[in-house]
C-alpha cells in the first residue's frame, strides 16, 4: 500500500547534536512538507518542497535544513542551532494541484 | 505569516450534545480550506476539503460550511458519540497552514 512513512517514532538525542528526521513517501507525490507541533499549539510549517531539488522555508523554518534529492524522500535535519528542538515532527506529501494529503505518523524528538 | 484561528481551543460535551467549532482565515488569495479529524498517535485524516463560497459538505454526522469573503468555517458535529473524541484541524491550502486546533471530548 502506498502511504508516508516517518522513522523511528520516538528519538532522543542529547543537547548541541545534529539529529536527522527520515520522511519517505510512495505515492509519487511531488510535493512534501514538514510541520512541527508542541504542546498546545497546531501544526507549524518548517520546510517544503514542490519539486526534487527544490525547496522553500516555512515559517519557522531556523534551525532546521532538509533536502530533496529524491522524489520520494525528504529528510528534515534539527541542527544545534535550534534553541527548542522537543517537539513532534510530522511529514505530509500531496500529489501536483491536489487537495489531497497524505501524512506520516510522526516523529518524537526529545533533546536532553 | 499567514494566519488561522481556531475555536474554541477545547471542548467537553456529553455524549448526544451537538456541538461546532470555528476557523478563521485571512479571506484574500483564498485557495482551500481543509478540515482534518487528528487522534493520538494516528495521522491526521481528513474530513472536509472546501474550495468555493458557499460550499457545504456532510460526511455522516459531520459537516461544514464555507465562507470565503468573510474568511471563515464552521465543522458541526451532530449528536456526538465518545468516538468523537479527537483534535479537529483547519489548514489553509495549498501551503497546508494550520490553525492551532480544538480539542474536543466527548464523555459517554
Amino acid at each position: 500500500d502506498g502511504g508516508i512513512t516517518q522513522s523511528p517514532k520516538y528519538l532522543f538525542r542529547k543537547e548541541g547534536q545534529n539529529v536527522t528526521l527520515s520522511c519517505e513517501q510512495n505515492l509519487n507525490h511531488d510535493a512534501m512538507y514538514w510541520y512541527r507541533q508542541d504542546p498546545g499549539q497546531g501544526l507549524r510549517l518548517i520546510y517544503y518542497s514542490q519539486i526534487v531539488n527544490d525547496f522553500q522555508k516555512g515559517d519557522i523554518a531556523e534551525g532546521y535544513s532538509v533536502s530533496r534529492e529524491k522524489k520520494e524522500s525528504f529528510p528534515l535535519t534539527v541542527t544545534s542551532a535550534q534553541k527548542n528542538p522537543t517537539a513532534f515532527y510530522l511529514c505530509a506529501s500531496a500529489g501536483t494541484g491536489s487537495y489531497r494529503y497524505t501524512f506520516g505518523s510522526g516523529t518524537r524528538l526529545t533533546v536532553v | 505569516i499567514l494566519n488561522v484561528e481556531q475555536s474554541p481551543q477545547s471542548l467537553h460535551v456529553q455524549e448526544g450534545d451537538s456541538t461546532n467549532f470555528t476557523c478563521s482565515f485571512p479571506s484574500s488569495n483564498f485557495y482551500a480550506l481543509h478540515w482534518y479529524r487528528w487522534e493520538t498517535a494516528k495521522s491526521p485524516e481528513a474530513l472536509f476539503v472546501m474550495t468555493l463560497n458557499g460550499d457545504e459538505k456532510k460526511k455522516g454526522q459531520i459537516s461544514a460550511t464555507l465562507n470565503t469573503k468573510e474568511g471563515y468555517s464552521y465543522l458541526y458535529i451532530k449528536g456526538s458519540q465518545p468516538e468523537d473524541s479527537a483534535t479537529y484541524l483547519c489548514a489553509l491550502g495549498g501551503k497546508l497552514i494550520f490553525g492551532q486546533g480544538t480539542e474536543l471530548s466527548v464523555k459517554p
